[in-house]
């Protein structure tokens, strides 16, 4: 297996753009979760789904951000309107259903994000 | 709620120096405990793990006990290299959650 997809592997726009990071995690798995990881904040769970639904976004830092995922093999994560201060690495993350100490939590390597 | 405290880095060591991460929790019940590695440029990776108290989990060299009476769950290494460059994040698992918290990641720098 490939592992987590993610796409772009960096992301360089304008602050007032809309963004969209893409994922695709390991067939088979059930949870995926989406991440940011700053220098100030460290490494923040935003939003995770089970079997493609959303379950806890409370994590997500405003409206501004929005994650989906239409199937079992793919998920976004969009910003819009990006601001600099969302310049950080987004992580997207799965794991085989239920995540507990047996089922390891696989991650991507990340999206590196700029905003200008 | 839960939570993992790290101490801060970086750390700098020597080839071959002793390695030693502190990390202490705050959990519910009977948490399981986990250390992921970040190596520059990639994505978290599981280093080792442990389900219960007085359990040592161990991989790569590395090595952590569970220690209930202190929460707590400490990395070490009794030579480093070069290579072990990385950030080291301690993590948890309730048995409520299916949710880690990690902690803010200990970033590890070993000269030759």
């Amino acid at each position: 297996d490939a592992g987590v997809i993610q796409s772009p592997r960096h992301e360089v726009t304008e602050m007032g753009q809309e963004v969209t990071l893409r994922c695709k995690p390991i067939s088979g798995h059930d949870y995926l979760f989406w991440y940011r990881q700053t220098m100030m904040r460290g490494l923040e769970l935003l939003i995770y789904f089970n079997n493609n639904v959303p379950i806890d976004d409370s994590g997500m830092p405003e409206d501004r951000f929005s994650a989906k995922m239409p199937n079992a093999s793919f998920s976004t994560l969009k910003i819009q309107p990006s601001e600099p201060r969302d310049s950080a690495v987004y992580f997207c993350a799965s794991s085989l259903q239920p995540l507990s100490s047996y089922n390891e939590q696989f991650f991507g390597p990340g999206t590196r994000l700029t905003v200008l | 709620g839960n939570s993992v405290t790290q101490m801060e880095g970086p750390v700098t060591l020597s080839e071959e120096a002793f390695l030693t991460i502190n990390c202490t929790y705050t959990a519910t019940g009977y948490p399981s405990l986990f250390w992921y590695v970040q190596y520059p440029g990639e994505g978290l990776q599981l280093l080792l793990k442990a389900t219960k108290a007085d359990d040592k989990g161990s991989n790569k060299g590395f090595e952590a006990t569970y220690r209930k009476e202190t929460t707590s769950f400490h990395l070490e290494k009794g030579s480093v290299q070069v290579s072990d460059s990385a950030v080291y994040f301690c993590a948890l698992i309730d048995n409520a959650g299916n949710m880690l918290t990690f902690g803010g990641g200990t970033r590890l720098m070993v000269k030759p």
